[in-house]
């Protein structure tokens, strides 16, 4: 069965400080892993992708088969990243391309 | 290009009422994903279609709901005879293609069943 785990609800840090913010998947096909957020009264957007293998506002997220993992990285957090972080998997599966969602992290930056 | 719309934001209906949820896609997108997201939980796949087709429904509960996304017009996400348990936000994505790359979210509809 496909799942993502993001087993932090909350997270707090300081503006400047590094930020990590944990992805675990299972999945036994080819994965495709996303990262979403969705600032405070806005929609959902994708943020980045591993397939692209960008870097989107600072953020960066290696894909790690072996660990199974795609944690989210940011070497010096800023203010307006205080937001919902979704991990999600997705790929065909079953005719459609639907994606998992994690639980979701809470990243608060304080100044 | 306006993005993906639902409708209403905020529904609030009354248990054994229906509840019914727009998402009209954005221009050109003929792939349409609805997600349902219980509190505190992560988004969780219902239902995909394409025009006038339900590709894979394997996430929608098999009573009371239904979707459907005709020719013309939006997609609609009905709830029939609903229930406290199904106070929820639900989003639509859309899609330009079959592809999990690029799906666009619209804000989502927040139901409450008092």
């Amino acid at each position: 069965a496909q799942r993502v785990t993001q087993p932090e609800k909350l997270l707090s840090v300081f503006k400047g400080a590094p930020v990590e913010l944990k992805c675990n998947y299972s999945y036994s096909g080819s994965p495709e892993l996303f990262w979403y957020v969705q600032y405070s009264r806005q929609r959902l957007q994708l943020l980045l992708r591993h397939i692209s293998r960008e870097s989107i506002k600072g953020f960066t997220a290696d894909l790690n088969k072996g660990e199974t993992s795609f944690h989210l990285k940011k070497p010096f957090a800023q203010e307006e990243d205080s937001a919902m972080y979704y991990c999600a998997l997705g790929g065909a599966q079953g005719g459609s391309e639907k994606l998992v969602f994690g639980k979701g992290t809470k990243l608060t930056v304080n100044p | 290009n306006a993005g993906v719309m639902q409708n209403p934001r905020h529904l609030v209906r009354r248990r054994g009422q229906e509840a019914r949820l727009r998402c009209s896609p954005m221009k050109g997108h003929s792939h349409v994903y609805w997600y349902r997201q219980l509190p505190e939980e992560g988004l969780k796949f219902m239902v995909y279609l394409q025009k006038e087709n339900i590709i894979d429904e394997s996430g929608m509960p098999k009573e009371r709901f239904s979707a459907e996304f005709p020719k013309e017009g939006p997609s609609i996400l009905r709830i029939q005879q609903v229930v406290r348990g199904d106070s929820a936000a639900y989003f639509c994505a859309s899609s330009p293609t079959l592809s999990s790359y690029e799906q666009y979210f619209g804000p989502g509809t927040r139901l409450t069943v008092t």
